[in-house]
């Protein structure tokens, strides 16, 4: 099955740095990558998504890249702000099985202010 | 309603007792998933049922777990003989039925401690 690792598992900036998390997956079948931010004691909320046959998407201050030859893709966070702050999971999924999402273990991102 | 909705959102119960957590899926969305989080990892799929059928259930870890979707909408986990090992807290989500790798909304979840 899918194997998604995540790092770094905890990460601390400066408000108005920027932040950088990477995944790596081994199923070259998947096509699919979510990246979900969960806050303290609430619900997973999908804050991007990219799919297999692009490179890059940006959202405001949120982009996402995949490197599809390497199997990894990267959350890039600009200009970061204290509500940044939560934990954020990569995930993968595949044509075949797009309803099974493979998550990272997540990585907690601080900003200091 | 205007999200996926899981109750309770606590449960404690003592080892060896039988419980059923519920979800309330987005009005509309036929595919639904169940997850489960233990602390400090990310969500672990369980079940995904498109409709009332239970589509993939690979994911449950033995036979004390069951999940049940009559009519296409409520589900509910059911867990037997309830472990320690099994505290973690339980997501549900849904999605829109016609679309691949469309996004799954999540419910908040409930806690379950086993004691």
């Amino acid at each position: 099955g899918e194997n998604v690792e995540q790092h770094p598992s905890t990460l601390s900036v400066q408000e108005g740095d920027s932040a950088v998390i990477k995944c790596t997956y081994s199923d070259s079948a998947s096509n699919y990558f979510p990246w979900y931010k969960q806050e303290l004691g609430k619900r997973p909320q999908l804050i991007i998504d990219i799919r297999s046959n692009v490179g890059e998407k940006k959202d405001q201050r949120i982009a996402v890249t995949l490197n599809k030859t390497a199997k990894h893709f990267s959350l890039h966070i600009t200009e970061t702000q204290p509500e940044d702050s939560a934990v954020y999971f990569c995930a993968a999924s595949t044509r075949s099985n797009d309803y099974k999402l493979s998550f990272g273990a997540g990585t907690t991102v601080t900003v200091r202010a | 309603g205007a999200g996926v909705s899981q109750t309770p959102s606590n449960k404690v119960t003592e080892k060896g007792k039988y419980v059923e957590l519920r979800c309330d899926p987005i009005s509309g969305h036929t595919a639904l998933y169940w997850y489960r989080q233990s602390l400090g990892q990310g969500p672990e799929f369980l079940i995904y049922f498109q409709g009332t059928g239970a589509a993939d259930d690979s994911g449950l870890p033995n036979d004390r777990f069951f999940a049940v979707r009559p009519e296409g909408s409520v589900s509910t986990l059911k867990i037997q003989r309830t472990e320690r090992g099994d505290s973690a807290v339980y997501l549900c989500a849904s999605s829109h039925p016609q679309r691949t790798n469309t996004e799954a909304f999540f419910g908040q979840g409930t806690r379950l401690t086993v004691v």
